[in-house]
This record gives C-alpha cells, sequence and structure tokens, in this order.
C-alpha cells in the first residue's frame, strides 16, 4: 500500500529564509512523487514530479526537491522565501496505475 | 477556455435538494477524476474514468452519482446530501497514454456547503 506523510501541518518562514516542507513516502514499488500546490480558492497546481532519473527536481517558482530512496523522502525546498509563496502544498505519491495518493497538506505562512 | 473548469465554483443546498456539479477538460485527456477536500484530511479520491469507463469508486455512499457521457465532461450528481459531505469538490484530468503519464491537472473546485 502506498501512503504519504508531511510533518508539519503548519509552517512559517520569514520572507527570505529558506523554506523546507517534508515528506515521507511509503511504497511497495518504485514511486512516481509529486508537489502541488494549492493559493486559496483554486486547485492544485504542479510544482514538480519526480519520475526517474535524476533524483534533484527543479520545478516551478525556485522549488526544488530530492528524491532519497534510503530515507523514503521527497522533502520540497526554496532558497529564498516570497511572499507569494503563502500557500497550501500537498505532496504525492503514484505507484500502482494513475491512482494518486495526497498527503494532508503543509500550509505555508511567510512573514513580512 | 483552457485546462479544467468546473462550475459552480460555490453551491450552498438544503438536505432534500438534488443538484449537479460539471466538470470540463480543454486538454484532450481520456481520463477524469473526482476528489473530496475536506479540511485537515488528504484529498479523498471519488471515482474514476477511464475512456468514460468508471474504472474506480471508493466506496462512495450512493447519494453522489457520476456521469460521464464524454471524454471531456464528468458530472457529479448529488441528492439528499448530509452536512458532512460539506467540502472542496475537485475535478482532475490526466493523459494515460502520453508522455505527461500520471500527472494530474485540477479544476478550481466547487465550495459545497450542505444546511
Amino acid at each position: 500500500a502506498q501512503s504519504v506523510t508531511q510533518l508539519g501541518s503548519h509552517v512559517s518562514v520569514s520572507e527570505g529564509a529558506l523554506v523546507l516542507l517534508r515528506c515521507n513516502y511509503s511504497s511497495s514499488v518504485p514511486p512516481y512523487l509529486f508537489w502541488y500546490v494549492q493559493y486559496p480558492n483554486q486547485g492544485l497546481q504542479l510544482l514538480l514530479k519526480y519520475t526517474t532519473g535524476a533524483t534533484l527536481v527543479k520545478g516551478i517558482n525556485g522549488f526544488e526537491a530530492e528524491f532519497k530512496k534510503s530515507e523514503t523522502s521527497f522533502h520540497l525546498t526554496k532558497p529564498s522565501a516570497h511572499m507569494s509563496d503563502a500557500a497550501e502544498y500537498f505532496c504525492a505519491v503514484v505507484a500502482d496505475g494513475n491512482q494518486f495518493y495526497f498527503g494532508t497538506g503543509t500550509s505555508l505562512t511567510v512573514i513580512p | 477556455e483552457t485546462g479544467v473548469t468546473q462550475t459552480p465554483r460555490h453551491l450552498v443546498m438544503g438536505m432534500t435538494n438534488k443538484k449537479s456539479l460539471k466538470c470540463e477538460q480543454h486538454l484532450g485527456h481520456n481520463a477524469m477524476y473526482w476528489y473530496k477536500q475536506s479540511a485537515k484530511k488528504p484529498l479523498e479520491l471519488m471515482f474514476v474514468y477511464n475512456f468514460k469507463e468508471q474504472t474506480e469508486n471508493n466506496s462512495v455512499p450512493s447519494r453522489f452519482s457520476p456521469e460521464c457521457p464524454n471524454s471531456s465532461h464528468l458530472f457529479l450528481h448529488l441528492h439528499t446530501l448530509q452536512p458532512e459531505d460539506s467540502a472542496l469538490y475537485l475535478c482532475a484530468s490526466s493523459d494515460p497514454t502520453g508522455t505527461r503519464y500520471n500527472e494530474q491537472f485540477f479544476g478550481p473546485g466547487t465550495r459545497l456547503t450542505v444546511l
């Protein structure tokens, strides 16, 4: 069975500080991993994804994530937070077919 | 209109009402999905359609009834709902045969309130 755990339902950072959002997954087969962002009153937008190949994945808006198989992790980072990064972030895993398993989300607040 | 659209964006209904949510995708995809998003809970997959055929029904109560008349349109018919059904309902689509396999594109959602 597949599952996703996002540590920290709320994360606050100062503008310009490092953003680190944690995601750990469990999967019985090699997974595809995703990060989605949800702005208020909007649907989910894909930030980045890992399927195969390079384990450091770069996404939109300066975000990146690293797939670490030994740690079963796929943490999302951004070197310098911007006010516009305030949103809800969801990690997801796909291992069988096309079914996504989402985490409970992390709400990011950016403090001016 | 591009991407995935959903109407209405907001819906308030009584427990005895019948209403329908509509989703339309303009991406040429062949798979469509309904998700329920409640506060503090993971997104719950409700239904999956591949090439207009329902391939997944995750133990959803019968008061929710999906319909997929073609690959571009997906409906969720609602009747005799309960207050705990209040949530954001998200539609998504994907192209399981294309190069962007497994990437799902989401609509903005319908915020449903059941009184």
